[in-house]
């Protein structure tokens, strides 16, 4: 069965960093390019960031760029998200999704979602 | 960026209801559309994915069709555990990819 466990959200000021995490099982990791969709309180879907199966590429939202650090452990089958200069608008449910078996950033579609990790940004 | 637009943002229906979402693209995307489905506090579920195929495990009551910029979601009889938010998401500019901004289905 395939899990996607995420942690390390919470309340953190504005300008400051959290480093989100993703326990992926079930399946074979290192095969698979993984991504993470944050939604703000409220509010639709957006896509954040996508990395490819062995780490060598990545994608950044326009509103992330610059800010946000996707990467991998395939040793550990964990993902991460390393969020720096946090504002108010990055408040949102983060969740770790899995598409079908690509290794490059394709996005076809997402069938399996984490349960979710709420990170707020506030003073 | 393509823009995804549902319609209506809202829907009151009851159970047993004929149900059907849009879902238009700002520019033509071929078959690259998928629709979730999402229950308060919980992640979205993949429904419907290349515009008609049905993601397994999901009831045939739920059907996907259209192509070019123009989508449906059609749900054929609706269920008490059907009510809940829709979302379509392009992924013809991968990894650019859209979300629509959701239709909330309700209970009439």
């Amino acid at each position: 069965e395939v899990q996607l466990v995420e942690s390390g959200g919470g309340l953190v000021q504005p300008g400051g960093s959290l480093r989100l995490s993703c326990s992926a099982s079930g399946f074979t990791f290192s095969s698979y390019a993984m991504h993470w969709v944050r939604q703000a309180p409220g509010k639709g879907l957006e896509y954040v960031s996508a990395i490819s199966s062995n780490g060598g590429s990545t994608y950044y939202a326009d509103s992330v760029k610059g800010r946000f650090t996707i990467s991998r452990d395939n040793s550990k089958n964990t993902l991460y998200l390393q969020m720096s200069s946090l504002r108010a608008e990055d408040t949102a449910v983060y969740y770790c999704v899995k598409g079908p078996r690509v290794t490059m950033i394709v996005v076809a579609y997402f069938d399996y979602w984490g349960q979710g990790t709420l990170v707020t940004v506030s003073s | 960026d393509i823009q995804m637009t549902q319609s209506p943002s809202s829907l009151s229906a009851s159970v047993g209801d004929r149900v059907t979402i849009t879902c238009r693209a700002s520019q033509s995307i071929s078959s690259y559309l998928n629709w979730y489905q999402q229950k308060p506090g919980k992640a979205p579920k993949l429904l419907i994915y290349a515009a008609s195929s049905l993601q397994s495990g999901v009831p045939s009551r739920f059907s996907g069709s259209g192509s070019g910029t123009d989508f449906t979601l059609t749900i054929s009889s609706l269920q008490p555990e059907d009510f809940a938010t829709y979302y379509c998401q392009q992924s013809y500019s991968t990894p650019s990819i859209t979300f629509g901004q959701g239709t909330r289905l309700e209970i009439k």
